[in-house]
């Protein structure tokens, strides 16, 4: 079964510095897209970044960048220059490729110090 | 993209009655899902729902205490039923984007269940 795994419960950056979200899943699949979603207070989800398995570029957003290692099923967000905005709940989430199905990790609480 | 709106955004009800969360959504949609957010935890798929079918329930999830009705492309309703404390939780609906492409996510309903 596929599961996802974020260590970090939560997770503390001072303002304009850099932070690094680890997240780690297993799969048999090799065709698969992995994602960050955010969750600030309001509760909307929003997405991040994505990153599709066959792709060996790390995905890129702006201030936000993954670390994407196949081999070692490991899927990093690094947000850079944080901004009080930040603060969230952070999800990994992964999908078969074709699939509808997202299985979620448990989540990092992101807090932003001023 | 998709905007996904829900009603209730959080409610409180007693122990053994019955709740129903509207989802509409702007554009027109086959598939929608509905997410269960225990408190402090991941979000856990409860079913999908197509327009004309009888929606699809994961694991450890029945259509007796989660009916849900799609009447049609834009709108999607869950009930909770028989509610017990347990059943706290967040409730999001979601629609899936065009292609193999990223999930969009509704803002939750709360609910409190004492």
């Amino acid at each position: 079964a596929q599961t996802v795994t974020q260590s970090q419960p939560e997770m503390s950056v001072q303002e304009a510095e850099t932070v690094t979200l680890s997240c780690t899943y297993d799969t048999s699949e090799s065709d698969y897209y992995l994602f960050w979603y955010k969750q600030p207070p309001s509760r909307q989800m929003i997405l991040v970044i994505r990153q599709e398995a066959y792709k060996q570029q790390n995905a890129t957003e702006n201030r936000f960048s993954v670390n994407f290692q196949k081999a070692a099923k490991s899927f990093s967000l690094k947000i850079s220059d944080s901004q009080l905005g930040d603060a969230a709940m952070y999800f990994c989430a992964y999908r078969v490729s074709g699939t509808y199905k997202y299985i979620f990790g448990t989540g990092t609480r992101l807090k932003v110090l001023a | 993209s998709a905007v996904i709106s829900q009603k209730p955004s959080r409610d409180i009800c007693q122990r053994g009655t019955s709740l129903t969360i509207q989802c509409q959504v702007d554009s027109q949609v086959t598939m929608m899902f509905w997410y269960r957010q225990q408190p402090g935890q991941s979000l856990t798929l409860i079913a999908t729902a197509n327009q004309g079918s009888e929606a699809t329930y994961e694991s450890g999830f029945v259509i007796d205490k989660f009916p849900i009705s799609r009447p049609n492309l834009t709108f999607s309703t869950l009930t909770v039923s028989n509610m017990s404390p347990e059943d706290s939780s967040i409730y999001l609906c979601s629609v899936r984007g065009q292609g193999d492409g990223e999930q969009f996510f509704g803002p939750g309903t709360r609910l409190t269940v004492l």
